[in-house]
């Protein structure tokens, strides 16, 4: 059972170009959300999605955009880097259901220079 | 406005001493409170939860107590291990009347073991 997986693991950009984060769960979890985690500060929330074909803004979603084609898949995309982008992404999905935890990726680690 | 703090900012103890890491929040409406351990190179994962009834649970060497009235909570490891070295961070649910709950996270305590 891989939970969640994230790629790539890490990712260097020149400002300006484009890529997408990828996110799988196999945990068929309704919710998935990307996050930041910055140096000193608390993991920000940047999308989310509450179910396959819908996304919603978070925190920070300046810059970012999602896609959530399949309920397995969450994309995170980035359509033109820029060095305030560096950070680490982590991807999570959660059940709907109860109290129940995030389920964390192990993170992709991005910087734009 | 919803806020999260913890502390210490980072901790180094002794092998085998015990410690306990600090959490306070400004939250409400309060649904739950998570303790999560992050290793190093690592996604978060979750040690315990506590709801607005309940005061401490326990997970194998790990207790955390909730004082709602105070808004703080708590995070003791007794008998220190090596593998305990992570980032512990505090997150905090918010009820709200969509179907998604808000979660704040708090920025982590760091703590080394060190032998």
């Amino acid at each position: 059972n891989a939970g969640v997986t994230q790629t790539p693991k890490f990712r260097v950009l020149k400002t300006g170009q484009s890529m997408t984060l990828l996110c799988a769960q196999d945990m068929n979890h309704e919710y998935m959300y990307w996050y930041r985690q910055d140096p000193g500060m608390g993991l920000r929330l940047i999308h989310y999605s509450v179910g396959e074909g819908t996304t919603a803004k978070g925190e920070v979603p300046d810059g970012y955009n999602v896609s959530r084609l399949k309920k397995q898949n969450f994309l995170l995309g980035l359509e033109s880097a820029a060095p305030s982008q560096t950070s680490v992404y982590f991807c999570a999905s959660s059940s709907r259901v109860g109290n129940q935890p995030q389920h964390f990726g192990d993170g992709t680690r991005l910087s734009i220079l | 406005k919803n806020q999260v703090e913890q502390s210490p900012q980072s901790l180094i103890i002794l092998e085998g001493k015990n410690c306990t890491l600090q959490c306070n929040y400004t939250v409400s409406p309060f649904s739950n409170l998570r303790w999560y351990k992050q290793d190093t190179g690592r996604g978060p994962v979750s040690l315990t939860i506590m709801t607005f009834s309940e005061n401490t649970k326990s997970n194998g060497r790990y207790t955390a107590t909730l004082d709602a009235d105070t808004k703080q909570s708590s995070l003791h490891i007794t008998a220190s291990q090596l593998s305990d070295s992570a980032s512990y961070i505090c997150v905090v649910r918010v009820t709200m009347k969509t179907s998604y709950d808000k979660v704040i996270f708090g920025p982590g305590t760091s703590l080394s073991v060190i032998p």
